[in-house]
């Protein structure tokens, strides 16, 4: 069965300081691998993607997410937070072949000033 | 342009009533999604349609039906609403299935009574 894990319910880090949003994965062959972001009373905005290619992948507002096939993973970076980086976050992944992508159960991020 | 819009963004019914929530897109999507988030528990599928014409299951269809109406827009009826289904609803649409991301819209809060 295809799951999705965010180990962290919630993730605070002081502004400035660098973040990390955990997730991981269990979804055979070889999944596409998003990150979406939520801000309150708002829809999931996309961030960020894993195709293929360089395991280092940049997205929107200054995030990266680095994949890690080996362990599965495929964690949410920033080198310097901002408190407007304050949300809900979303790993998802879509096995290949798939019509749909699987999502974590979300981590809520807190950047405190 | 507008991206995707949902209507109503609220909603409040009685347990046995019926409704159809209402999603267009306007960027020439061939896919699109509807997605339900309850605390907890992340984006879960309910039905999706990979291109005009065609709709097939998502992880939770029980108690909904939805209609591709045309390439833009995509209804998800509730036919005899029960309290279970209180939750917020998503509709998403991607250029195609798979590796593409997706674009979601603002969301209705449903509550059944």
């Amino acid at each position: 069965a295809q799951s999705v894990a965010q180990p962290e319910d919630q993730v605070n880090v002081a502004e400035g300081n660098p973040l990390t949003v955990k997730c991981t994965y269990s979804v055979s062959g070889n999944p596409y691998l998003f990150w979406y972001v939520q801000y309150p009373n708002r829809g999931l905005q996309f961030l960020l993607k894993y195709i293929t290619g360089d395991n280092l992948v940049k997205g929107s507002y200054g995030f990266e997410a680095e994949f890690n096939k080996s362990q599965t993973s495929f964690h949410l970076k920033k080198p310097s937070a901002l408190v407007s980086d304050s949300a809900l976050y979303f790993c998802a992944v879509s096995p290949t072949g798939a019509n749909n992508l699987f999502f974590g159960t979300g981590t809520r991020l807190t950047v405190i000033p | 342009n507008a991206g995707v819009t949902q209507t109503p963004k609220f909603q409040v019914l009685k347990t046995g009533q019926s409704m159809t929530l209402q999603c267009a897109q306007d960027m020439n999507h061939n896919s699109m999604y509807w997605y339900r988030q309850d605390p907890g528990m992340g984006l879960r599928l309910i039905y999706y349609s990979a291109s005009e014409g065609t709709t097939d299951k998502g992880e939770v269809p029980n108690g909904y039906n939805v209609s591709r109406l045309n390439k833009r827009e995509f209804s998800l009826r509730l036919e005899s609403a029960a309290p279970s289904q209180t939750s917020v609803y998503f509709c998403a649409s991607s250029e195609e299935r798979g590796s593409y991301e997706q674009y979601f819209g603002p969301g209705t809060r449903l509550t059944v009574t």
